[in-house]
């Protein structure tokens, strides 16, 4: 496996299902990235993880819940959500400098999984 | 106002024509311009980047920043079936890690 990893594909689940999105990464990055895209509207950062810690949560609401047991792998774990919740749900890790350098910040995307609440 | 303004299209361009891209932004703060591609069904992927002002080329592609003017733009030459896709343009500022600022996406058809 090389790149970004993101299981599943596709994923269909009622509003009081739970379901997790998992991406896993095999380039030794140290930040992890949860996007949403929708129809028409821009890359929605959702959450961030650097080190292994979350360093940024854009206002998600809770029925979004991130995981980050390690570096290489990235969890959402999704429960009661809403129809207006279906989206491409895009995973990217980069390589953060350390003390403040900034780096070229290229994010490597996964394929993403496409999410459809009935 | 969004802070990133790109229109969505669709753009469709006979094969071989000039494609020319273009955002605009309302942040002075960023420092960082990138150009993303996306092909139907896969992720984006980095294709140009460019630190603060300036012109850079790479093959048929040519990114330009105007900071004065908060605009940046990326021109394909002798455009190709294979260059239709969705391109992103992004922006960030310097520092910490990478939260990036994206525009909505320009999906692009380039007809044999």
């Amino acid at each position: 496996e090389t790149g970004v990893t993101q299981t599943p594909r596709h994923l269909v689940m009622g509003m009081t299902n739970k379901k997790s999105l998992k991406c896993e990464q095999h380039l030794g990055h140290n930040a992890m990235y949860w996007y949403k895209q929708s129809a028409k509207k821009p890359l929605e950062l959702m959450f961030v993880y650097s080190l292994e810690e979350r360093v940024e949560n854009n206002s998600v609401p809770s029925r979004f819940s991130p995981e980050c047991p390690n570096s290489s792998h990235l969890f959402l774990h999704l429960h009661t959500l809403q129809p207006e919740d279906s989206a491409l749900y895009l995973c990217a890790s980069s390589q953060e400098a350390g003390g403040g350098r900034s780096n070229t910040g290229e994010l490597f995307f996964g394929e993403g999984s496409r999410l459809t609440v009935l | 106002q969004k802070e990133v303004e790109q229109d969505p299209g669709p753009l469709s361009v006979p094969e071989g024509a000039i494609v020319s891209l273009n955002c605009t932004y309302s942040n002075s703060a960023f420092q960082y311009f990138m150009w993303y591609r996306q092909y139907s069904r896969k992720g984006p992927e980095l294709l140009m980047y460019t630190y603060s002002s300036g012109n850079k080329e790479d093959g048929r592609f040519t990114a330009q920043v105007d900071k004065s003017s908060k605009y940046i733009s990326l021109f394909i030459r002798d455009s190709q079936p294979s260059d239709s896709a969705t391109y992103l343009c992004a922006m960030r500022r310097t520092g910490g890690y990478q939260k990036v600022t994206f525009g909505i996406g320009t999906k692009l058809q380039v007809i044999p």
